[in-house]
């Protein structure tokens, strides 16, 4: 059982590029996130699932894009890289979301530098 | 809009010490709050989860309040321990369920 498993670990990008970084739970949970944490900032809501083809927008979702095709997997696209985007990503996954405060898994993170 | 707040972004203590950590919320009735460690480089881990008609929760040696009339939430760690260092993030469920976490308070435990 491995848990919440995010690729890359670390990652440099040119400003305008395009890349995906990938999330993976092996819980069966129904509910998957991606937040992004910032110094002085706290972790931040980009988008959410909460089930297979259904994304909604969190707090913070300009410049990203996110599908869910599978309950298992939950990728997170940049789709032209911005300096402003550079930061520390986590992909988060729940049994489900609700009032019933369901406890919420983390991955390791991703960190991503945008130059 | 919803906010939460924790108080203080760094608090130092000595070893054997009660720490205190709070965390504040406004415009806002959360039905529970979450509390998480960060450790430097790692992803937050679920500590304790306590919820409106509960005022408090423990699980070792930690002890979470819930005030729903000072919109408060307290969490205390008893003997500290230099382990015990790390970031603390207290979360809500927001109105659409998805959780809004606090910056954290980075605790540190000095022998």
């Amino acid at each position: 059982n491995a848990g919440v498993t995010q690729t890359p670990k670390f990652q440099v990008l040119k400003t305008g590029q395009s890349m995906t970084l990938q999330c993976a739970q092996d819980m069966n949970h129904e509910y998957m996130s991606w937040y992004r944490q910032d110094p002085g900032m706290g972790l931040r809501l980009i988008h959410y699932s909460v089930g297979a083809g259904i994304t909604d927008q969190g707090e913070v979702p300009n410049g990203y894009n996110v599908s869910r095709s599978t309950t298992e997997d939950f990728p997170l696209r940049l789709l032209s890289a911005a300096p402003s985007q550079t930061s520390v990503y986590f992909c988060a996954s729940s049994f489900r979301v609700g009032d019933s405060g369901n406890t919420i898994y983390f991955g390791e993170g991703s960190w991503l530098t945008v130059v | 809009s919803q906010k939460i707040e924790q108080n203080s972004e760094a608090l130092n203590i000595q070893e054997g010490k009660t720490a205190t950590l709070t965390c504040n919320y406004t415009n806002y009735s959360p039905a529970y709050l979450q509390w998480y460690r960060q450790d430097p480089g790692r992803g937050p881990v679920f500590l304790l989860l306590i919820r409106e008609n509960e005022k408090e929760k423990r699980k070792e040696r930690l002890k979470v309040t819930f005030d729903t009339t000072l919109k408060q939430s307290l969490f205390h760690i008893t003997a500290s321990q230099p382990a015990d260092s790390a970031t603390y993030l207290c979360a809500y469920g927001g109105s659409q369920g998805n959780l809004i976490f606090g910056k954290g308070t980075k605790l540190s435990v000095k022998p």
